[in-house]
């Protein structure tokens, strides 16, 4: 069974400094790493993925990750942060040797509050 | 990025009455569709996968009498929630998988059921 797990249910960054919003995963095998971030009565944007090569991933809107496989993490990160940056952002998983198609565990979301 | 529409966006039905949502990839095919189930405050839960052609497979606790899901193209799943109680109210939202595994969320569909 996969699981992750993101330990702050919210996070409070004032405007311009860096963000981090943590992440951790179990899987079997292999991980498909995703984060999304959700706006309110909306569904999911895709933000970036973990699939295989280098382990800093580069996504939307100037947020980036980077895979850790010692530590089974995949924090999201952004060097400066944005009021609009304010909004729910999950963490997802599937394991890569699952095979079929498999749908994704998601975390259970880290509000990000952004201070102006 | 990939288009997944989701029709409606919003329903109110009576208790006892069946309700249908629709979900489409617009701009390309996918033979891999999921309904994901979110409560208030809470993550996304995974209910079932559609698959095109043949039958959904569900997640356990999930009753598959009680929400049919259908996929009959590569473009089109639908849930039909079927004697719906109010407990069922919910936000409903639905992915395609692209043949990246790149899934693409709908915008969800809120019911409320009275």
């Amino acid at each position: 069974a996969q699981s992750v797990a993101q330990p702050e249910d919210q996070v409070n960054v004032a405007e311009g400094n860096p963000l981090t919003v943590k992440c951790t995963y179990s899987v079997s095998g292999n991980p498909y790493l995703f984060w999304y971030v959700q706006y309110p009565n909306r569904g999911l944007q895709f933000l970036l993925k973990y699939i295989t090569g280098d382990n800093l991933v580069k996504g939307s809107y100037g947020f980036e990750a980077e895979f850790n496989k010692s530590q089974t993490s995949f924090h999201l990160k952004k060097p400066s942060a944005l009021v609009s940056d304010s909004a729910l952002y999950f963490c997802a998983v599937r394991d890569r040797s699952g095979g079929g198609a498999d749908g994704l565990t998601f975390g259970k979301g880290t509000h990000l509050i952004i201070q102006p | 990025g990939a288009v997944v529409s989701q029709h409606p966006s919003w329903v109110i039905c009576k208790s006892g009455t069946s309700v249908k949502i629709e979900c489409r990839s617009l701009d390309f095919q996918a033979t891999t569709m999921f309904w994901y189930r979110q409560f208030p405050k809470q993550s996304l839960m995974l209910m079932a996968t559609s698959n095109e052609g043949s039958k959904a497979t569900y997640e356990q606790g999930v009753e598959k009498d009680k929400f049919l899901i259908n996929h009959a193209s590569l473009t089109l799943s639908t849930l039909t929630v079927t004697s719906a109680h109010p407990e069922d109210s919910s936000f409903y939202i639905c992915s395609a998988r692209s043949r990246l595994y790149e899934q693409y969320f709908g915008p969800g569909t809120r019911l409320t059921v009275t």
